[in-house]
């Protein structure tokens, strides 16, 4: 089977530093994307990593280690409009994305 | 470009009705989705197609639910006959085959919010 695991919730301060990791168990493997999602809005596509290590895009990182079936989002310096889903996305065989069930992202002045 | 076209926005009907989505994608983009998402389940994938091809159907959830692509620009995800526990947003979203991100990246429409009573 497939699975992908994320915290379900995370509160941060802004200009704070906070880390979202998803772990997952797949067959046929690609790589991993990210999509963020507004209340009552479509997800977004934020990054995509299909080897190993860090990809930045600005204030948004994403990491991957293929051999520990593991990823993480990384964003810098919250603002408020980062209060969002976060939802990382398995890529597979035949371009199916399996996403998982999203972390809700709570930003606080 | 447009986007990704869905309608309607909101879908408000009866258990029993038929109901239809639709979706316009992106021109250009060889691969269309059709996903549910909800609280307790989460964003599900429905089915996709490949060039108007149905490719994978598994996640279709009973034969009520049927989905058609006759053209490239156009697609429907029919409910016949629609349940409550059919209530959800429903997407489409399309993507490239090939693209800057290796055509990984989906973009998604606005949905569609149906409520059955």
């Amino acid at each position: 089977g497939q699975s992908l695991e994320q915290p379900s919730e995370v509160t941060a301060v802004e200009g704070a530093i906070v880390q979202i990791n998803c772990t997952y168990q797949t067959s046929g493997f690609y790589g991993l994307s990210w999509y963020q999602q507004h209340d009552g809005g479509a997800p977004t596509f934020l990054s995509y990593n299909a080897l190993d290590g860090l990809e930045e895009t600005g204030r948004f990182s994403s990491f991957l280690s293929r051999s520990d079936s593991y990823g993480y989002l990384l964003l810098q310096e919250l603002q408020m409009k980062d209060s969002a889903s976060y939802f990382c996305a398995v890529y597979q065989a035949g371009t199916a994305l399996i996403f998982g069930k999203g972390t809700t992202l709570s930003v606080s002045s | 470009d447009a986007g990704v076209i869905q309608s309607p926005r909101h879908e408000v009907t009866e258990m029993g009705q038929e109901v239809t989505l639709r979706c316009k994608p992106i021109s250009g983009h060889d691969y269309l989705f059709w996903y549910r998402q909800t609280m307790m389940r989460g964003l599900e994938l429905l089915i996709y197609f490949n060039n108007n091809v149905p490719i994978d159907d598994s996640g279709m959830p009973e034969d009520r639910f049927s989905a058609k692509m006759p053209n490239a620009s156009f697609s429907t995800l029919k409910i016949q006959p629609s349940e409550p526990r059919d209530s959800a947003v429903y997407f489409c979203a399309s993507s490239l085959a090939s693209g800057t991100s290796g055509g990984r990246e989906q973009f998604f429409g606005p949905g569609t919010r149906l409520t059955v009573l």
